[in-house]
């Protein structure tokens, strides 16, 4: 089975800080990993992905995420928060070994803070 | 069209009730996906369809869920007699292939409420 757990239900961050929200998977094969993210009354929206190579994989928004194999984890970053960035952030992961399946966390609400 | 779009945006009907949803996805996707979003809760995987076929369907709950897409392009999630408990966001995505790499393209969702 495959499981996501985003142990952070918010994570506040004053403008112009670097952010982290913290993603760990488990997957019995090698992991697609993806971060969603949704504004409110919007639906969600891809951000990035990790499929294989580099482990530090760039996406929209200046958004980018480093994918540890040895600490099952795929936190994303943002090096400067914009108060536009306030949202719900989802990690999710698929199983490379044939499962079509997605399975979603929970969710982290990132609040920046003028 | 332009994104994925889904009807009807909210919906209430009564405990016992028949509800049908509708999903048109993005033109010449051939992958799509139901998935069902609780309150505080990320979204969970119901069903994905290649093509007319529904691939995976190991996400129903039970046998009141049932979904379809006989033409390979807009589906409809139909749950009979529903619950309280089936209360939710219903969220559609679609992807072009729908390869393991692919992210997934999602509509807005239909809010389902049962009173």
């Amino acid at each position: 089975a495959q499981s996501v757990a985003q142990p952070e239900d918010q994570v506040n961050v004053a403008e112009g800080n670097p952010l982290t929200v913290k993603c760990t998977y488990s997957v019995s094969g090698n992991p697609y990993l993806f971060w969603y993210v949704q504004y409110p009354n919007r639906g969600l929206q891809f951000l990035l992905k990790y499929i294989t190579g580099d482990n530090l994989v760039k996406g929209s928004y200046g958004f980018e995420a480093e994918f540890n194999k040895s600490q099952t984890s795929f936190h994303l970053k943002k090096p400067s928060a914009l108060v536009s960035d306030s949202a719900l952030y989802f990690c999710a992961v698929r199983d490379t070994g044939g499962y079509q399946k997605v399975t979603f966390g929970t969710g982290t609400k990132l609040q920046v803070i003028p | 069209g332009a994104g994925v779009s889904q009807t009807p945006s909210n919906k209430v009907t009564e405990k016992g009730k028949y509800v049908e949803l509708r999903c048109d996805p993005i033109s010449g996707h051939t992958a799509l996906y139901w998935y069902r979003q609780s309150l505080g809760q990320g979204p969970e995987f119901l069903i994905y369809f290649q093509g007319t076929g529904a691939a995976d369907d190991s996400g129903l709950p039970n046998d009141r869920f049932f979904a379809v897409r006989p033409e390979g392009s807009v589906s409809t999630l139909k749950i009979q007699r529903t619950e309280r408990g089936d209360s939710a966001v219903y969220l559609c995505a679609s992807s072009p292939l729908g390869g393991a790499g692919d992210e997934a393209f999602f509509g807005q969702g239909t809010r389902l409420t049962v009173v």
